[in-house]
């Protein structure tokens, strides 16, 4: 049974471009969000998807943009690239309805923008 | 002042020793309270979480919340080579979307 999986697992980019990054739920998850994790920092919410629709967002500007198709994988646009931009970029999945209430996530490897 | 504080360390102990890995948090509306283990290299996994207050204990690992101090705490018993990673706090509102993670710990446990 795969897991969450994500890809491309790096890549380098310039200022100014775009960039997207995909990920495939873990079998049996609805429910799709990504993250970005800076270098020796924590995960930052950027948004959640669920049947489609943007559930809800975190503090990143518009330029972050996503999207989740009827299968449940998701892809997550960063247009007009930034230095700061560079980071780990995770996946995660989750199953809305799940009895635990807690809202566990299963992670992917994640997919390291390098933005030069 | 952020939602969620945690030590980044590093923590290095010998093998067998007792970890204790903490965090503290500002917003008393947060119910659930995670742990997440990443090692190099790999997204996070979950370790174990807990409802409201209290203790839990899977294995080696003891999790437990002080709601009244805004206080969360992970130990570690024996501690092993393997356990070396960065330890992420996280917590999250009920119904919540989004988890709120620490900056995370990193741990070293020499053989």
């Amino acid at each position: 049974d795969a897991g969450v999986t994500q890809s491309p697992t790096h890549l380098i980019k310039t200022r100014g471009q775009q960039v997207t990054l995909r990920c495939s739920p873990k079998s049996g998850h609805d429910t799709v969000s990504w993250y970005q994790q800076a270098l020796g920092q924590g995960p930052q919410f950027i948004f959640q998807y669920y049947e489609e629709e943007e559930r809800q967002r975190g503090n990143f500007p518009d330029r972050f943009s996503g999207h989740q198709f009827p299968n449940y994988s998701s892809e997550l646009n960063v247009n007009a690239l930034l230095l700061g931009d560079s980071a780990l970029y995770l996946c995660a999945s989750s199953r809305t309805g799940a009895s635990s209430g807690a809202n566990v996530l299963t992670f992917g490897a994640g997919s390291r923008l390098t933005v030069l | 002042q952020k939602e969620v504080e945690q030590d980044p360390g590093p923590l290095s102990v010998p093998e067998g020793a007792i970890v204790s890995l903490n965090c503290t948090y500002s917003n008393s509306a947060f119910q659930y309270f995670m742990w997440y283990r990443q090692y190099s290299r790999k997204g996070p996994e979950l370790l174990m979480y807990t409802y409201s207050s209290g203790n839990k204990e899977d294995g080696r690992f003891t999790a437990q919340v002080d709601k009244s101090s805004k206080y969360i705490s992970l130990f570690i018993r024996d501690s092993q080579p393997s356990d070396s990673a960065t330890y992420l706090c996280a917590m999250t509102f009920p119904g919540g979307f989004k988890t709120i993670f620490g900056a995370g710990t990193r741990l070293f446990v020499k053989a």
